[in-house]
């Protein structure tokens, strides 16, 4: 299977403050998603972007498919953002997804 | 509403007895897939299948079976539960904008 590294690991960051997750894949995919797991444990999708830039509210996300990375862009972040984001992708019928960037945001 | 819905949401069973994790979506959609997440390890495909009577293994399949007998339902069953099952489960199916997750089964396997 391919390998999808996200950075960084873990991330604090003080209310209102902007901040970018990085999710690399060692090969192609397709249905590149970024994903929110909150404190109860759902799983939020947040975008589906295989190509191109998209924003919804607070978030926007930006996919270069020809160079195999995608980034989500959180700005004015607040407290209910807390949680651990994903981005996966597709190879063949398998979805792969990275490890994961812990996020806390502090008031 | 377009749902993934898992039931039970969290269970607990001792070791060797049975159990099913029932998966639902009202999406129409033909794939659908088992995940399981374990800390350190991020999520991991169990099985997926891409139509009924279709199911193929993902990446740790071991002590699961799953079956799709109508394209709505793709149950999760464990004939014998071990404590190394003990896990959070995901069921998830795709549409054409991507995947869409149920609220997961909390599983602790004693």
């Amino acid at each position: 299977g391919i390998q999808v590294e996200q950075s960084p690991p873990d991330l604090i960051l003080q209310e209102g403050a902007n901040s970018t997750l990085r999710c690399n894949f060692s090969d192609s995919v397709n249905n590149l998603q970024w994903f929110h797991q909150n404190p109860w444990g759902q799983l939020i999708n947040l975008f589906y972007i295989p190509s191109g830039t998209k924003q919804n509210g607070r978030l926007s996300a930006t996919t270069v498919a020809t160079e195999r990375y995608s980034l989500l862009y959180i700005s004015s972040s607040q407290t209910t953002d807390s949680g651990v984001y994903f981005c996966a992708g597709k190879t063949g019928n398998q979805f792969y997804f990275g490890t994961g960037t812990s996020l806390t945001v502090i008031p | 509403e377009a749902q993934v819905t898992q039931n039970p949401r969290y269970l607990i069973t001792v070791t060797g007895k049975k159990l099913t994790v029932t998966c639902s979506q009202n999406m129409n959609h033909e794939y659908m897939s088992w995940y399981r997440q374990d800390p350190g390890l991020g999520l991991r495909q169990i099985y997926y299948s891409m139509n009924v009577e279709v199911t193929d293994k993902g990446d740790v399949p071991e002590g699961y079976k799953v079956s799709r007998k109508e394209k709505r339902n793709f149950p999760l069953i464990l004939e014998s539960p071990s404590p190394n099952q003990t896990s959070l489960y995901f069921c998830a199916s795709r549409g054409l904008y991507g995947y869409t997750f149920g609220s997961g089964t909390r599983l602790t396997v004693v």
